[in-house]
């Protein structure tokens, strides 16, 4: 079965730097999410991307957060200075109008 | 707008005894509504899901859920739990009608089966 996989599964950055997290969605899928779960919370929505644009954000999502599609196959957050409080997992999923498939996520621990 | 509230944040059965993971759920359109499970250091997989249609809905593992409009709720049952149903499982309810918004989770229910 197709499977949503995100890369790396454990990234460790210094505070303020620069963070790519990576996903590459199931092939025929249109729709492309991501999601973070801090430890101990609940899993909370961050951005939703059809048609090569943004279709909605939340409030978590701010201009410190980018997304992108660069190639039609991979599917980037971006955290331009990170903070403290970004350690989380952070998942992407997609879907064909369905619901919606998960990666194994990306442990994002900074220092 | 829309929220999940699941009840406990830990169920501990033993193995062969039922499984009830509860849910409730509130929205402002009709709502398609989601169990996940998630096992240790993997993502979320989707377990069932509820759209529109017969109100009880059979998913993965042996796992069903009842969908009833009147008491808001979506719990979660399997009739006999074995030891590779602990886990934890996040209900679910998108944003909106239809399978494209973000979903609206629960803050999840830690499945622990003894032996």
């Amino acid at each position: 079965e197709p499977e949503v996989t995100q890369t790396p599964s454990h990234q460790v950055t210094q505070m303020g730097q620069e963070v790519i997290l990576r996903c590459v969605p199931i092939s025929n899928h249109l729709y492309f999410y991501w999601y973070r779960q801090i430890l101990g919370q609940k899993v909370e929505f961050l951005v939703s991307f059809y048609n090569n644009e943004i279709s909605e954000k939340s409030e978590i999502f701010d201009d410190q957060f980018s997304v992108e599609r660069p190639d039609g196959s991979n599917f980037t957050l971006k955290i331009r200075s990170t903070k403290l409080e970004d350690s989380a997992m952070y998942f992407c999923a997609s879907s064909v109008g369905g619901p919606q498939h998960f990666g194994d996520g990306t442990r994002l621990s900074i220092l | 707008a829309q929220s999940v509230t699941q009840l406990g944040s830990h169920v501990s059965v033993s193995e062969g005894a039922l499984v009830l993971l509860r849910c409730n759920y509130s929205s402002s359109v009709p709502p398609y509504l989601f169990w996940y499970v998630q096992y240790p250091n993997q993502g979320l997989q989707l377990l069932l899901k509820y759209t529109t249609g017969a109100t009880l809905v059979k998913g993965i593992n042996g796992f069903e859920a009842e969908f009833k409009k009147s008491e808001t709720s979506f719990h979660l049952t399997k009739p006999s739990a074995h030891m590779s149903d602990a886990a934890e499982y996040f209900c679910a309810v998108s944003d909106r009608e239809g399978n494209t918004g973000k979903l609206i989770f629960g803050q999840g229910t830690t499945l622990q089966v003894k032996p």
